[in-house]
């Protein structure tokens, strides 16, 4: 009962370095979505997935990059790291679009910062 | 543009007080509505819903009635327990399209024994 795996848990970047996050889930979800939370803030949708190969951008997008290639993976790539980028980062995925059904599956967050 | 706006926490309770988390939204049309909740360290998992007008979410005690009149979807539950300790956070999905969710800011509920 995997649901949807975040790699790595725990992550420190030095500014101008790069990465990239990895989610995988394994529910045939074809919806899927990375979200920041920062205190005070909420969860800001980042960009989202709606089937393999296609991207699309949330309300906080810049500095980040995002691809699709298999239907189960997710990647989000940080090219310079900023210490604005400082923050939980979780993703989701959900069968239906926003989650009507069943609602959104969240993985368990990565915890970034950068210094 | 859709917005989802949560009372401010942290809401303090001692165990078996009755739990109200206020949330109001603005959207147009007819939105889907949701409560989910955060456990300490963990991701969000989805607490209940509710799809059209007067509907009723309902869940582990928990409910909450979209008032369409009032544009409201407050959580509400009898007698807290020390489990229930969380972060709780409202969120809706907009009646159009490749609608994502949006969420509030979250309100933070601690119950002490």
């Amino acid at each position: 009962n995997a649901g949807v795996t975040q790699t790595p848990k725990f992550r420190v970047l030095k500014t101008g370095q790069s990465m990239t996050l990895l989610c995988a889930q394994d529910m045939n979800h074809e919806y899927m979505y990375w979200y920041r939370q920062d205190p005070g803030m909420g969860l800001r949708l980042i960009h989202y997935s709606v089937g393999e190969g296609t991207t699309a951008k949330g309300e906080v997008p810049d500095g980040y990059n995002v691809s699709r290639l298999k239907k189960q993976n997710f990647l989000l790539g940080l090219e310079s790291a900023a210490p604005s980028q400082t923050s939980v980062y979780f993703c989701a995925s959900s069968y239906l679009t926003g989650g009507l059904l069943g609602g959104y599956t969240f993985g368990s967050g990565t915890r970034l910062t950068v210094v | 543009g859709n917005s989802v706006t949560q009372m401010e926490g942290p809401v303090t309770l001692s165990e078996e007080a009755f739990l109200t988390i206020n949330c109001t939204y603005t959207a147009t049309g007819y939105p889907s509505l949701f409560w989910y909740v955060q456990y300490p360290g963990e991701g969000l998992q989805l607490l209940l819903k509710a799809t059209k007008a007067d509907d009723k979410g309902s869940n582990k005690g928990f409910e909450a009635t979209y008032r369409k009149e009032t544009t409201s979807f407050h959580l509400e539950k009898g007698s807290v327990q020390v489990s229930d300790s969380a972060v709780y956070f409202c969120a809706l999905r907009a009646d159009s399209g490749y609608s994502t969710l949006t969420f509030g800011k979250g309100t933070m509920l601690l119950v002490s024994p």
